[in-house]
């Protein structure tokens, strides 16, 4: 299994400030082959299933918000909120599928 | 619009077998591997396994190998996961989600609505 660790367990962040969630994976997610890197993030609010906000480390899916962005490559990857908006409140997975997928232990982001 | 529909909540005696389903619809059910992710309450998201509905090729991730069993039904574009016998560790809610790219193991693009399992005495 591959171990996707994130950091920190949680942050507090005044509105319209930066958000910055890190993930690291215990080996390279990145394909040789094809030059892609097979890591996704996940949004999940109280009550509701998760949502994919950003698959191929840095590919928005259709409908999220410029705000959320995603980076790195290898072993190490950042989701950041550039302005962080009362409604992006939730809890924030990273996932790897370089083979059968495994999560990151979560992310939980609130307002100061 | 892609759509996965889970069946409803279960609560069950420890020991008791179960089966939870998940029917996938609007897409080519064949076509798209479907996993299984477990959250356990305030915990985080844990992928039991994933199922390609035309082969029934199945890759169960160590946790879960031998503790459930995953099954697909592609004549009526339902995914299963069951238990032979419950046990408390088993209560959370239980999520299926597709792998968003046609043939090949990728990110979870959708998801179904969970199937809250409470086993209890």
């Amino acid at each position: 299994d591959i171990v996707m660790t994130q950091s920190p367990d949680s942050l507090a962040v005044s509105l319209g400030e930066r958000a910055t969630i890190n993930c690291r994976s215990s080996q390279s997610l990145l394909s040789r082959s094809n030059n892609k890197r097979f890591l996704a993030w996940y949004q999940q609010k109280p009550g509701q299933s998760p949502k994919l906000l950003i698959s191929w480390a840095s590919t928005r899916e259709s409908g999220v918000p410029d705000r959320f962005s995603g980076s790195g490559s290898g072993t190490d990857f950042t989701l950041t909120i550039s302005s962080l908006q009362a409604e992006d409140v939730a809890v924030y997975f990273c996932q790897q599928y370089y083979y059968t997928p495994t999560f990151g232990q979560g992310t939980r982001v609130e307002i100061k | 619009e892609v759509q996965l529909v889970q069946s409803g909540a279960e609560v069950h005696k420890p020991g008791e077998s179960l089966k939870i389903s998940c029917k996938g619809s609007a897409y080519n059910f064949t076509e798209y591997w479907i996993g299984w992710v477990r959250q356990m309450p305030g915990k985080g998201l844990e992928c039991m396994g994933i199922i390609y509905p035309a082969d029934s090729d199945i890759r169960y991730s160590p946790s879960f190998e031998g503790q459930v069993t995953i099954s697909a039904d592609k004549s009526i574009n339902i995914v299963y996961l069951q238990w032979s016998s419950l046990k408390a560790s088993d209560t959370a809610i239980y999520y299926c989600a597709r792998l968003g790219v046609r043939g090949v193991i990728s990110h979870f693009d959708s998801w179904g609505q969970g199937t809250l399992v409470t086993v209890s005495s």
